[in-house]
């Protein structure tokens, strides 16, 4: 069966720094593959997805994720964290039955 | 409208009461889909709806859930004689096709079951 493993559950970064989210899927084959963010009092909003080609995939706000079939990881980055980044960020899996699946998210602080 | 639009936003009710949740999905879109998010949890998938194919009720927790989409359009969700474990965020989420299309959220409706 799929799944989706976000391991943080809860990361602190200083404003500025730089930011890695961990998202690993569990699928037999190549899955679709995204991310959303849901800010406070939000709703949920795509960040980028992967479907194939280029393993590294660029989205709004600055974010930037990596596929590596090796690892079955499609992590999260982005070089330079600003306040309003914090948020709730949610990786997803879509697979051949089009259901979306979720990872339990990860919450990212941003301090000054 | 312009978005994915959800009622009521939130909802209190007692355990035991058969409540409603309503999901406006954005015009023109053919996939829907009702997802819950618990407190300090991820988000769980409910059901899924594609145009006029049978509904993928796979992720109903129990059989006191139910949920139906009339006209290909708006879509309800029930859930009867509610126990106070059900209270949590309800969301909606609809895409133009089945596939590589990006969900839309609606804002969800907060149900406490008292």
């Amino acid at each position: 069966a799929q799944s989706v493993t976000q391991p943080d559950i809860h990361i602190t970064v200083s404003e500025g720094a730089s930011l890695e989210l961990r998202c690993n899927y569990s699928y037999g084959a190549t899955p679709y593959l995204f991310w959303y963010v849901q800010s406070p009092g939000q709703g949920l909003q795509l960040l980028l997805k992967y479907f194939s080609g280029d393993t590294l995939v660029q989205g709004i706000k600055g974010f930037e994720a990596e596929f590596k079939r090796s690892q079955s990881s499609f992590n999260l980055r982005k070089p330079s964290v600003h306040w309003s980044d914090a948020a709730e960020y949610f990786c997803a899996v879509k697979t051949g039955a089009n259901n979306l699946f979720f990872g339990t998210g990860t919450r990212l602080t941003v301090i000054p | 409208g312009a978005g994915v639009s959800q009622s009521p936003s939130n909802k209190v009710t007692e355990k035991g009461k058969d409540v409603e949740l309503r999901c406006d999905p954005i015009s023109g879109h053919t996939a829907l889909y009702w997802y819950r998010q618990s407190l300090g949890q991820g988000l769980e998938f409910l059901i899924y709806f594609q145009g006029n194919s049978a509904p993928d009720k796979s992720g109903l927790p129990s059989d006191r859930f139910s949920a139906e989409r009339t006209g290909g359009s708006v879509s309800t969700l029930t859930i009867q004689r509610t126990q106070q474990e059900d209270s949590a965020v309800y969301l909606c989420a609809s895409s133009l096709t089945q596939g590589k299309e990006k969900l839309f959220f609606g804002s969800g409706t907060q149900l406490s079951v008292l």
